[in-house]
């Protein structure tokens, strides 16, 4: 089955750019979606289909795909930023199951 | 404004069953398909079962193909998730959320608040 692996935690400064890596066998071939969560709540869609941001998320975030790796980066942090992100995506190889990555933690210092 | 309202999420007997709700709203509930997505606790998301729209296509991940069922009724705007022979594995919150659908590429927006499961004896 398809596995994406993320870093456990990033840490970055207020102000600074957060990048949070999603690898996966060719995932430069497939499209990824990105999820953020804070504590307590349900995921919030932030970035569908590689690079195009969801409904009300701010500039900041944007979303690049290629190769082995995918990249959510975050700009400009804020505290409210400070959340767990998750990268999905479809495995049409096996039947349309959807995979997710174990999530990042992000911090902001 | 779509809304997705889960319950049934309860504290069940190893072995046992217990049957999840999401009502929706917002939308017309019968041109998307659903999907449901777990979390146990301290632990990431993990996708559990798709159904379309017509409830003609259901898809499950391997760790519960053949004890859990998803189902809906879109005359009731709702989809369920049947869970059987519960294992303290599927302890987990789990989450309704609609699905969304791309060229070979499916993703949830967006999803319920979450109801409780909890397998202990």
């Amino acid at each position: 089955s398809y596995v994406l692996t993320q870093p456990p935690s990033v840490s970055v400064a207020p102000g600074k750019t957060a990048k949070i890596t999603c690898g996966g066998d060719n995932i430069g071939g497939k499209s990824v979606h990105w999820y953020q969560q804070k504590p307590g709540q349900a995921p919030v869609l932030v970035v569908y289909d590689d690079s195009d941001r969801a409904s009300g998320i701010p500039e900041r975030f944007s979303g690049s795909n290629s190769g082995n790796t995918a990249t959510l980066t975050i700009s400009r942090v804020e505290a409210g930023d400070e959340a767990d992100y998750s990268c999905q995506v479809c495995d049409t190889s096996s039947g349309h199951r959807r995979v997710f990555g174990g999530g990042t933690k992000l911090t902001v210092l | 404004e779509v809304q997705l309202l889960e319950s049934g999420g309860d504290l069940v007997q190893p072995g046992g069953s217990l049957r999840l709700s999401c009502v929706a709203s917002g939308f017309t509930f019968s041109t998307y398909g659903m999907s449901w997505v777990r979390q146990a606790p301290g632990k990431g998301l993990e996708w559990v079962s798709t159904i379309s729209g017509s409830g003609g296509s259901t898809y499950y991940a391997d760790s519960v193909k053949g004890r859990f069922t998803i189902f809906r009724d879109n005359s009731k705007n709702t989809v369920y998730l049947q869970m059987n022979t519960l294992r303290a594995e599927d302890t987990a919150v789990y989450y309704c959320a609609k699905d969304r659908v791309a060229k070979d590429t499916n993703w949830f927006d967006p999803w319920g608040q979450g109801t409780l499961v909890t397998v202990s004896s």
